[in-house]
């Protein structure tokens, strides 16, 4: 099994530009998370899908948009790209439709930089 | 500030030695779960801890819990030059859904 899978692994972006960010998960799980990881600050939740349909804000989604397109993808879109979102970007899922009741399982993540 | 904090930042040991590293969070929680993440990887779940256990072992992995201090340790025996990578708490509070706030992180470094 595949687990959590990212695309694409490292993007270069100009100021303004716009990109999705894609995930699938092969787990048949039930949540979904996008978070992004900067330098001393762990992992931060931008997005939260609870399952297909319905999407929650986390702790740092201004910027950011998010698609739950069915069970098994859950996308990340920047529409208007600044450099302030440079970061690794991460992708995880966990089987219950509850957030923080078992464990997430994460992909290898999007290394973005803007420029 | 984070709800769960890692201490030390860094940690540099010799292979075989035992490495321990503790968390601390503010708030009453549900859980707290233990990740480990390697270099250029995504996070790998270790251990899940519930608020009402003491202990859990796993292998070489032993980590502890104590509400009343709101604190828990991961305890890494007998050490690996593959044992080198962060380790993160992830804190899952009691309230509001059970929100998950991971830490900043403890990097080991482990020493063949």
């Amino acid at each position: 099994n595949a687990g959590v899978t990212q695309t694409p692994k490292f993007q270069v972006l100009k100021t303004g530009q716009s990109m999705t960010l894609q995930c699938a998960q092969d787990m048949n799980h039930n949540s979904m998370y996008w978070y992004r990881q900067d330098p001393g600050m762990g992992l931060r939740l931008i997005y939260y899908s609870a399952s297909e349909g319905t999407t929650d804000k986390g702790e740092v989604p201004n910027g950011y948009n998010v698609s739950r397109l069915n069970k098994r993808e859950f996308s990340l879109r920047l529409e208007s790209a600044a450099p302030s979102q440079t970061s690794v970007y991460f992708c995880a899922s966990s089987e219950s439709p509850f957030w923080g009741v078992g464990p997430q399982h994460f992909g290898d993540g999007t290394r973005l930089s803007i420029l | 500030s984070q709800q769960g904090e890692e201490d030390p930042q860094a940690l540099s040991i010799q292979e075989g030695e035992n490495a321990t590293m503790n968390c601390s969070y503010k708030t009453s929680i549900n859980n707290l779960q233990w990740y480990r993440q390697n270099s250029g990887r995504g996070l790998v779940h270790l251990i899940l801890i519930r608020s009402n256990e003491r202990e859990k072992h796993s292998g070489r992995l032993r980590v502890t819990l104590d509400t009343s201090k709101k604190s828990s340790s991961l305890l890494i025996t007998a050490s690996r030059a593959a044992d080198t990578a962060s380790y993160f708490c992830a804190t899952a509070a009691n309230t509001g859904g059970f929100k998950t706030i991971f830490g900043a992180g403890t990097r080991l470094f482990v020493k063949a």
